[in-house]
């Protein structure tokens, strides 16, 4: 069974840093494709950052680029989400998302980023 | 990065249809027959239903369909049930640089 399981959200400052992680089980991690996907209080959903199965191709929203960096560890089947800067408007439930042929066919359950003073 | 546009709600009784568009542009929708179509009941992670703008993942009713034609994808439930109730997102593919782009979200309501 297909099990994406994210951690590390909370409550951060403006201008802070959190570090977000997704504990992938189930399948052969090392050959998919992985993205987060973020959605606002009350919003709809927003495409975030996606990272290539070897980890060496890594895109971002224009809207966190150059704040947020998504990596991933095959030996550990683990995603991560590094949160820098964060501003009050990054405040979401961040999804940790398997991609297969540019369709996300597994989503974790959330991992909530609350940015408030 | 532009949203692709979906209608804010849309509603009917047990049994009837409804279908809701996602209105893209020929950069995302128009371009590329990588539309796919999430339902999100409330509280909830999606769920992907449709995926290549008109196929359906095993284990999705076949009462869930879908099509694309030009800019504009369209996602139809036949024999609406109750426990279809919730929001209901398409997502385009939209090239290298702008990767995905998400509709903005149709809340279906089941009278």
């Amino acid at each position: 069974e297909v099990q994406l399981v994210e951690s590390g959200g909370g409550l951060v400052q403006p201008g802070g840093s959190l570090r977000l992680t997704c504990a992938a089980s189930g399948f052969t991690y090392s050959s998919f494709w992985m993205h987060w996907v973020r959605q606002g209080p009350g919003e709809g959903l927003v495409w975030v950052a996606r990272t290539s199965d070897d980890g060496t191709i890594r895109k971002y929203a224009d809207s966190v680029k150059g704040r947020f960096t998504i990596s991933r560890d095959n030996a550990k089947n683990t995603l991560y989400l590094q949160m820098n800067s964060l501003r009050v408007e990054d405040t979401a439930v961040y999804f940790c998302v398997r991609a297969d042929n540019y369709r996300f066919d597994f989503w974790g359950q959330g991992s909530l980023v609350t940015v408030s003073s | 990065q532009s949203a692709v546009t979906q209608p804010r709600s849309v509603s009917g009784s047990p049994g009837q249809s409804v279908t809701i568009s996602c209105t893209g542009t020929n950069s995302d929708v128009g371009a590329y027959d990588y539309v796919s179509w999430y339902q999100q009941l409330p509280g909830k992670a999606p769920k992907l239903i449709i995926y290549e703008a008109s196929k359906r993942p095993s284990g999705v009713p076949d009462r869930f369909s879908a099509s694309k034609s030009g800019n504009t994808a369209s996602l139809t439930i036949s024999g609406l049930q109750p426990e279809d109730e919730g929001d209901y997102y398409c997502c385009s593919y939209a090239g290298t640089y702008t990767s995905f782009v998400f509709g903005t979200g149709t809340k279906v309501t089941v009278l």
